[in-house]
């Protein structure tokens, strides 16, 4: 089993749309973790860190459920400059292990 | 962002040559890091500096081979590269200390090999 996994994608959606993406992690003992969102051919950028409680930063919210091992992102209002491929990364002390990624395309 | 910067930008070389990547960060981080992504793949953990020690080499071919002379500055050094080296690298820096602290990348250098 991969250490971090994540709905396969693509995500093709229209403007305005609700869409979510989920992520599992194996290591129970990940301390902490974030969503990264990665345009084409740039670095990764960090998106947003994910707090027990949940968070939410202005249209995007995130979960994270430590039982369950889960973590979640939901984007509403999605517009077109939210196509990019979104990471999911879950950090173990100094190692910061990162999803494959899921790939949102936002169409008009 | 200008917190952790990385040159050259584009590097295209043969597989003779011997060249160095740089990552210099201004954040105050103590650990450092470098990332290999081939094209639409994930990214691959090449190195993890922290405190300026090598505490882990993901079994990188020798032909990669980092310096971290302290904690701001970072080196990849290259030789005698092959084709399937082309790739982003992408350097990152974090807080270790900090454990709830995300990293912070470089903009990387796109490199070719010819």
């Amino acid at each position: 089993r991969k250490e971090v996994e994540q709905d396969p994608g693509p995500f093709n959606v229209p403007e305005g749309a609700t869409v979510a993406f989920n992520c599992t992690y194996s290591n129970s003992a990940s301390q902490s973790f974030f969503w990264y969102r990665q345009d084409c051919r740039k670095e990764p950028k960090l998106l947003m860190s994910v707090y027990s409680s949940g968070n939410e930063d202005g249209r995007f919210t995130a979960q994270l459920n430590r039982a369950s091992q889960y973590i979640s992102l939901l984007i509403r209002d999605s517009k077109l400059s939210d196509s990019a491929t979104y990471l999911c990364v879950v950090r173990d002390g100094q190692n910061f292990v990162f999803g494959p990624g899921t790939r949102l395309s936002v169409l008009p | 962002e200008t917190g952790v910067t990385q040159t050259p930008r584009h590097l295209v070389m043969g597989m003779t040559n011997k060249k160095s990547l740089k990552c210099e960060q201004h954040l105050g981080h103590n650990a450092m890091y470098w990332y290999k992504q081939s094209a639409k793949k994930p990214l691959e953990l090449m190195f993890v500096y922290s405190l300026e020690e090598r505490v882990e080499n993901n079994s990188v071919p020798s032909r990669f081979s980092p310096e971290c002379p302290n904690s701001s500055h970072l080196f990849l050094h290259l030789h005698t590269l092959q084709p399937e080296d082309s790739a982003l690298y992408l350097c990152a820096s974090s807080q270790d200390r900090g454990r709830s602290q995300p990293q912070h990348f470089g903009d990387g250098t796109r490199l070719s090999i010819l």
